[in-house]
């Protein structure tokens, strides 16, 4: 499976729009990009995922260049309540990883007033 | 919209004493993960479980550990026999499929080993 390296924390003010890269250098043909967030004490929440070019849902936008050896999670106006780890994770559960995720470190996001 | 339930939300049980936690899928759900995360480490996975039977297991889903779809509805961890090392926040998680589909994990089971 492809690692991933992301920044160990970022911090932000209210209001502003947040990106948070990924690099994932070795990501495979049938790898998929997730992103999750994970507050204190709580499971990890999907966020938003994606295979090339740009997704968006009603919380996030996702960014994949060409070559998809990054990515970057876009959020838009940060909210305190938006203040959390966020994962990216990559790979394919068409492999033999049956829905084996495999966590790093992750971002730890800190929203101030 | 559909969640991934947990009970119990937190247990306190004495070392070498037998756990049960209990986890209820998303309803259309075909496969179901158990996955833990010790204080201030990474989240790690556990197992993977379709069909009625382990598809994968980590390293550390050793002997002690088992995991049982009792009914239909219903998804356990067991540990048999806790170890004060076991302590950690146990997160249940269930997929639709598992080719690109979207994982979605329970609120999670705080273990306290004493």
């Amino acid at each position: 499976l492809a690692k991933t390296t992301q920044p160990i924390s970022m911090d932000s003010y209210e209001g502003q729009e947040v990106n948070i890269t990924c690099s994932h250098n070795n990501i495979a043909t049938n790898d998929y990009i997730t992103w999750y967030q994970q507050f204190p004490s709580q499971g990890p929440r999907f966020i938003i995922q994606g295979y090339k070019t740009k997704v968006t849902n009603e919380v996030a936008s996702l960014f994949i260049p060409a070559d998809r050896k990054s990515s970057t999670l876009s959020l838009p106006r940060v909210s305190l309540s938006d203040t959390a780890v966020y994962y990216c994770l990559v790979g394919d559960d068409r492999g033999s990883t049956l829905g084996r995720l495999y966590f790093g470190r992750g971002t730890q996001l800190t929203v101030w007033p | 919209e559909p969640e991934v339930t947990q009970t119990p939300s937190h247990q306190v049980t004495q070392m070498g004493q037998e756990v049960i936690l209990r986890c209820v899928p998303i309803s259309n759900h075909l496969y179901f993960y158990w996955y833990r995360q010790i204080l201030g480490q990474k989240v790690e996975f556990l197992v993977s479980f379709y069909n009625n039977e382990i598809s994968e297991k980590s390293e550390i889903f050793d002997d002690q550990f088992s995991v049982e779809r009792p009914d239909g509805s219903n998804f356990t961890l067991k540990i048999r026999s806790t170890k004060l090392e076991d302590s950690a926040m146990y997160f249940c998680a269930s997929s639709e499929g598992h080719s690109g589909n979207t994982i979605y994990f329970g609120e999670g089971s705080w273990l306290t080993v004493v």
